[in-house]
């Protein structure tokens, strides 16, 4: 079983600043997906990530895939309170058609 | 219009009871999956269709009876309910062999057993 480890778990910043959210693994992924969860709602893709060191920007945040394709980051340039949420890593394994989720990071960005 | 939709939104039942959870996609997707998401947000799958056929069976006891009528439904029974049933039930929907394999979800069904 494909393990992904999200840190931090949580995180609580003010508004305006920048963080950084981890997801890690031993193994290795053909492609990693980031999705933010808001309560009473499903995940919704933000990016997906295929190549080894590859950056992906949106808006404020910025994705990375590891080189080796066993990590990724979601960086958020001075964070807004619309960043509030659950942000989720899924990493897709070579048989290209399982996610499996690490197990998230809620953050909540103070006014 | 709901890309996937999953009913119902919200499922209160005594222990030992037997429900369903239904859901639809219009996506057009050949497979679809049920993930169960606990109190502390871990999304994990439990099953995996693609075109009516199980492909992903992970670990759930037996009471769980997925069932693909066609390949736009998957729809969850519960047996004998138990507490620790109590969970977020998402479908969610992708196409088979998409190398990214972008995954849609459901708004979710809260299931609270007591």
């Amino acid at each position: 079983t494909q393990l992904l480890e999200q840190s931090p778990q949580f995180l609580s910043i003010q508004e305006g600043e920048n963080l950084t959210v981890y997801c890690n693994s031993s193994s290795v992924f053909s492609s990693l997906q980031w999705y933010r969860q808001e309560p009473g709602e499903g995940p919704v893709l933000l990016v997906t990530v295929v190549t080894g060191g590859e950056v992906k920007k949106l808006k404020r945040l910025t994705f990375q895939f590891g080189d080796a394709r066993k990590d990724s980051s979601l960086h958020i340039t001075a964070a807004q309170p619309g960043d509030t949420g659950l942000y989720l890593c899924a990493g897709a394994g070579n048989a290209g058609n399982m996610l499996t989720f690490g197990g998230g990071t809620r953050l909540m960005v103070k006014p | 219009d709901t890309a996937v939709s999953q009913t119902p939104k919200y499922l209160v039942t005594q222990m030992g009871n037997d429900k369903s959870i239904k859901c639809e996609q219009n996506l057009g997707h050949d497979t679809m999956y049920w993930y169960k998401q606990d109190s502390k947000k871990f999304l994990k799958i439990m099953f995996s269709y693609n075109n009516k056929e199980l492909i992903i069976n992970e670990t759930v006891p037996n009471r769980f009876s997925p069932k693909s009528p066609d390949k736009a439904h998957l729809n969850l029974h519960i047996n004998s309910l138990e507490l620790g049933d109590s969970a977020v039930y998402f479908c969610a929907s992708s196409q088979w062999g998409a190398f990214q394999t972008e995954a849609f979800f459901g708004q979710g069904t809260r299931l609270t057993v007591v």
